[in-house]
């Protein structure tokens, strides 16, 4: 399968610290993209990065890609109470479609 | 708000009847996607459509479903003689890809 892992499953830290979580896939992909969901909404697109990047930054947001090792991390720095949601990457391969892990779920305690 | 709309946001039906869930992509988007997800789990994709046209249908159970984008509307996708197991959000996507789809906030199928 396609579908990326996110490791870990759920963490939860002290507002102003720093998450990391990290996502695994198994074939070659075009990008690899993140999105958030807070609880009973939508997901929204933070950042997409394609094969041939190997970082790149949006705000607190910074994404890193390393297609030797199929995986890919998102850090959120100096987190708050409002990025408490799960976080998914998904994967292109070029198809029609994204394949999405199952998710991190980030609780930031205030 | 010009973004991917979705409704209803909740629905329920009875096991036997129909669902019928709809999806206006943003406004210049032709390409519709509809993904499922299972609680505690991530999305799914289920089909892909262009107006008028199903591109890619490999993610869509083989019976009871179906979905449309007609030249017209929105995209509407029916679910038949629903089952609990098709409780779950169903979510639109409407792009054009790479620079990340756009998501509406999806409907949440209830079957009792």
């Amino acid at each position: 399968s396609q579908q990326g892992e996110e490791d870990p499953q759920a963490l939860s830290i002290q507002e102003g610290e720093n998450a990391t979580m990290n996502c695994s896939y198994k074939t070659s992909i075009n990008n690899l993209q993140w999105y958030r969901q807070n609880s009973g909404r939508g997901l929204v697109h933070l950042i997409l990065i394609r094969s041939n990047e190997r970082e790149k930054h949006s705000g607190r947001l910074r994404v890193t890609l390393d297609t030797s090792k199929k995986s890919s991390s998102l850090l959120i720095t100096a987190s708050r109470a409002a990025d408490t949601a799960s976080y998914f990457c998904a994967t292109d391969a070029g198809a029609n479609n994204l394949f999405f892990g199952t998710g991190t779920r980030l609780t930031v305690i205030p | 708000n010009a973004g991917v709309m979705q409704n209803p946001r909740h629905l329920v039906r009875r096991r036997g009847q129909e669902a019928r869930l709809r999806c206006s992509p943003m406004k210049g988007h032709s390409h519709v996607y509809w993904y499922r997800q299972l609680p505690e789990e991530g999305l799914k994709f289920m089909v892909y459509l262009q107006k008028e046209n199903i591109i890619d249908e490999s993610g869509m159970p083989k019976e009871r479903f179906s979905a449309e984008f007609p030249k017209e509307g929105p995209s509407i996708l029916r679910i038949q003689q629903v089952v609990r197991g098709d409780s779950a959000a169903y979510f639109c996507a409407s792009s054009p890809p790479p620079a990340g789809y756009t998501f509406g906030s999806g409907t949440r199928l209830t079957v009792v």
